[in-house]
């Protein structure tokens, strides 16, 4: 069975510049989400989808962060602008459905200059 | 008090030592608990649910002290491989699995 796939691995770009995330789930996951990790933290919620629909984004910087999961499958998430403090490894996971164990993609490092 | 809090180590450990890691939580409502394994630049994964009455996967033991909102580990007879950071995780209220709160994690290297 393949994994939770996201892309790119690794980004690097200046502050005020646009970025964009992408995150293919397991195929027959109707439950999404997008995480962020600082540094010695935990991952800490962002957003989370019931197939299409964002049933929890309670803990999205709506200023900057926007995301969307057309068609209930892959999903992005972007941060326009983005400033230093936006530097993370943005994390995306996928479960069958919300009471079952999520599986996590390898992350994408996102570094501002 | 933080929602879920766990001592950051690290503990630094010999091959074949027990070492427990502990965890505290606030929310009282919180009815799901998890422990996760996150090895280094990695992604978290599943290490063990955590039951009421505490339960036991090969080498690993997990225990939940509801009245305390306590949730330990124990790793027994601790392996290289075992070296990572341990991550306990509670969810915000009710059964589901979609709103989980991750502890900062507990770092683990076992030294041989």
């Amino acid at each position: 069975e393949a994994g939770v796939v996201q892309s790119p691995r690794y980004k690097i770009i200046e502050k005020k510049q646009p970025v964009a995330f992408w995150c293919n789930p397991i195929s027959g996951h109707n439950t999404l989400y997008w995480y962020r990790q600082n540094l010695g933290q935990g991952p800490e919620l962002l957003i989370r989808y019931e197939n299409e629909e964002a049933v929890d984004d309670s803990q999205l910087p709506k200023d900057r962060f926007s995301a969307e999961r057309l068609k209930g499958v892959d999903s992005t998430l972007k941060i326009q602008p983005a400033e230093l403090g936006d530097s993370a490894v943005y994390l995306c996971a996928s479960s069958p459905n919300s009471n079952q164990p999520q599986h996590f993609g390898d992350g994408t490092r996102l570094s501002i200059l | 008090r933080k929602e879920v809090e766990q001592d950051p180590g690290p503990f630094n450990v010999p091959e074949g030592a027990t070492v427990a890691f502990n965890c505290t939580y606030s929310n009282s409502a919180s009815q799901s608990f998890f422990w996760y394994r996150q090895d280094c630049r990695k992604e978290p994964k599943l290490l063990m649910s955590v039951y009421s009455s505490g339960n036991e996967d090969g080498r690993f033991t997990a225990q939940l002290n509801r009245a305390s909102q306590y949730i330990s580990l124990l790793i027994r007879d601790s392996k290289l491989s075992d070296s990572a950071t341990y991550l306990c995780v509670v969810n915000r209220g009710g059964g589901s699995q979609g709103n989980l709160i991750f502890g900062k994690g507990t770092k683990l290297s076992v030294k041989p």
